[in-house]
């Protein structure tokens, strides 16, 4: 079946650490997006993709990185200087030009904790 | 910028009963898309219902329907006959209508938690 695969699900990770999520789409779709979700705050767009070996800066894109190296694949780690990483991380996918409506197809998420 | 705004944290219904879940929205743009998306506690979001703003038509989906109102920039969620399986955190989403750039990006609501009653 079409969609989208985010892995680990649950993720520790120590402070000073370096972590990466792992998203991948089956879907064709050309551009991909991370969201972080914390209680009582919402989606917020850290980056986003809208073809291969490009991507953007979201809203709260300090201390995260992204890479588009496939169209398959949006990869997130999550860095030391990233100060609250403790989250929710949803990866989010979509078609783009004119016959884009705005629907995004998510994965089921990835929960970080720092201990 | 624009802004998405959800004013009830929780909500709680009666099975088989209706309820209303509350947008508002601040944007100077004319032409743009609004969302209902649902998020059960499985955890994967998925599309519930899709407004353009320049229909005058309400959109509905089976027992979900929207009441948007462009001049108040309003856009509240209507679940009739709600069920168990309607227990969910819903956003409310905003995009501008002209596609490119971060202009195709989402702008969500805080969420508001709906508990469905037996």
């Amino acid at each position: 079946d079409g969609g989208i695969t985010q892995s680990p699900k649950y993720l520790f990770r120590k402070e000073g650490q370096n972590v990466t999520l792992s998203c991948e789409q089956n879907l064709n779709h050309d551009a991909m997006y991370w969201y972080r979700q914390d209680p009582g705050q919402g989606l917020r767009l850290i980056y986003y993709s809208q073809i291969v070996n490009d991507f953007q800066k979201g809203d709260i894109a300090e201390g995260y990185s992204v890479s588009r190296e496939k169209k398959e694949s949006f990869p997130l780690t999550v860095t030391s200087a990233q100060k609250n990483p403790t989250a929710f991380y949803l990866c989010a996918s979509s078609i783009t030009g004119l016959r884009f409506s705005g629907e995004l197809f998510f994965g089921e998420g990835s929960r970080l904790t720092v201990l | 910028a624009q802004t998405v705004t959800q004013s009830q944290p929780e909500m709680s219904v009666q099975e088989a009963e209706t309820v209303t879940l509350s947008c508002t929205y601040d944007t100077s743009e004319s032409d743009y898309y609004l969302f209902w998306y649902k998020q059960p506690p499985s955890r994967q979001m998925i599309l519930v219902i899709r407004q353009e703003a320049y229909k005058q038509q309400n959109a509905t989906e089976n027992r979900f329907s929207v009441n948007f109102q462009k001049a108040a920039k309003s856009f509240s969620l209507k679940i009739s006959d709600s069920q168990l399986g309607d227990a969910a955190m819903y956003f409310c989403a905003y995009r501008r209508g002209n596609y490119g750039g971060s202009q195709g990006n989402l702008i969500f609501g805080k969420g508001t938690k709906l508990s469905v009653k037996p």
